[in-house]
């Protein structure tokens, strides 16, 4: 079975300064990593994914995260948050070995950047 | 850039009742989904679909749920007797193929409410 935790239901940070959203998993095989965003009445929209190569990927928006094997961790991060990044922010994993390609969810971390 | 829709942004149906949720995924994209989220609670895998067959289910997904691909363009999830419980926002995602993409692109969702 896979699963993600995302220990922090919400973040605060100022804007200008790094952001990190926090992401275990746990799966039986490999996993496929990817963060979500979601604005208010707004689908996820993919921000990045690691699949397999450099633990560090680079996404959209400035975004990047850290693929950490023997942590099981893929941590978001952002050197300098912007009012914008204001969101709701998931992490999800797919086991390679799954037979499916169903995404399992964290819970999800509110990200609120203040000026 | 293209994007997956879904109708109605929000249904409001009374319990027993028959829904019928709509999505267009994007138009080249050959695998689609459904996740539903409880308010609060995680985004949960529904049902996978490709070649014009479930690929995959979950244990939610059962005997009152029904999902079709009527044309070329359309993929909707049908709940046949509604329950209170299955008042959640329902997502659509689409994939461009099984194997070579690995990310979902998601709709903004439909909020169903059931009274």
């Amino acid at each position: 079975a896979q699963s993600v935790a995302q220990p922090e239901d919400q973040v605060n940070v100022a804007e200008g300064n790094p952001l990190t959203v926090k992401c275990t998993y746990s799966v039986s095989g490999n996993p496929y990593l990817f963060w979500y965003v979601q604005y208010p009445n707004r689908g996820l929209q993919f921000l990045l994914k690691y699949i397999t190569g450099d633990n560090l990927v680079k996404g959209s928006y400035g975004f990047e995260a850290e693929f950490n094997k023997s942590q099981t961790s893929f941590h978001l991060k952002k050197p300098s948050a912007l009012v914008s990044d204001s969101a709701l922010y998931f992490c999800a994993v797919r086991d390679i070995k799954a037979a499916g390609n169903k995404l399992t969810f964290g819970g999800g971390t509110r990200v609120l950047v203040k000026p | 850039e293209p994007e997956v829709t879904q109708t109605p942004s929000h249904q409001v149906t009374q319990m027993g009742q028959e829904v019928i949720l709509r999505c267009v995924p994007i138009s080249n994209h050959l695998y689609f989904y459904w996740y539903r989220q409880i308010l609060g609670q995680k985004v949960e895998f529904l049902v996978s679909f490709y070649n014009n067959e479930i690929s995959e289910k979950s244990e939610i997904f059962d005997d009152q749920f029904s999902v079709e691909r009527p044309d070329g363009s359309n993929f909707t999830l049908k709940i046949r007797s509604t329950k209170l419980e299955d008042s959640a926002m329902y997502f659509c995602a689409s994939k461009e193929d099984p194997g070579q993409t690995y990310e979902q692109y998601f709709g903004p969702g439909t909020r169903l409410t059931v009274t």
